[in-house]
């Protein structure tokens, strides 16, 4: 079974509107991390935001929140005031902490276009 | 935040040699770094864990002797693609773990263009 389930191949959002990029994660481990991360066309991997599974609050960083519902392994990724900048590849990623591996494993990714 | 250099940042090579792509962390030191492969439009593979001090772990179907992974600091590894074929040919990104680290962040260099004529 798929670890990082990304539905979205690709998503099209308007200058200055809200997006969500969905992720739905399978594991076992009650102590896990989930990772959302941006490749630009460079390809050059950036980190956008973190949230541990005990973590109460959603997580936030400036324009990236992390939509986390545990009960249905959810953690989508919300843009707000989306700027042209931010087209690129966006990956969701997890590491289970209880398992010992180190590995992030890594959804198939969402396309996003921020359309003028 | 960390930075993780790569270099080269591109290369290409003809069928049958070798190529040595380094990844350092720049400004924290990494026990565990770890080697990545990305096909066009499809998503990032491990390769291998790279541990200072000690062997690499590869995952299951990466050939050891091919991709050769050293660990000689606690801020440099080194992935040597050996013999390399066009079949090698990919976006090769390595990743490093602050060993000082507040929630496991995990920082990517830029990448490796590998083409193999």
């Amino acid at each position: 079974a798929q670890k990082i389930t990304q539905t979205q191949p690709g998503m099209f959002v308007q200058e200055k509107e809200a997006v969500t990029l969905d992720c739905t994660y399978d594991t076992s481990d009650q102590s896990y991390g989930l990772f959302w991360y941006k490749q630009p066309s460079s390809g050059e991997m950036i980190f956008l935001i973190y949230q541990g599974s005990y973590d109460e609050q959603n997580a936030t960083e400036g324009r990236y929140s992390l939509n986390f519902q545990k009960a249905r392994k959810s953690a989508n990724l919300v843009i707000s005031a989306s700027q042209l900048g931010d087209s690129a590849m966006y990956f969701c990623a997890m590491r289970e902490f209880q398992t010992g591996a180190n590995n992030l494993f890594f959804g198939t990714g969402t396309r996003l276009t921020v359309i003028p | 935040g960390a930075v993780v250099s790569q270099h080269p940042s591109r290369v290409i090579c003809k069928s049958g040699t070798s190529v040595k792509i380094e990844c350092r962390s720049l400004d924290f030191q990494a026990t565990t770094m770890f080697w990545y492969r990305q096909f066009p439009k499809q998503s990032l593979m491990l390769m291998a864990t790279s541990n200072e001090g000690s062997k690499a772990t590869y995952e299951q179907g990466v050939e050891k002797d091919k991709f050769l992974i050293n660990h000689a600091s606690l801020t440099l590894s080194t992935l040597t693609v050996t013999s390399a074929h066009p079949e090698d040919s990919s976006f090769y990104i390595c990743s490093a773990r602050p060993d000082q680290s507040s929630y496991n962040e995990q920082f990517f260099g830029p990448g490796t263009r590998l083409t193999v004529l």
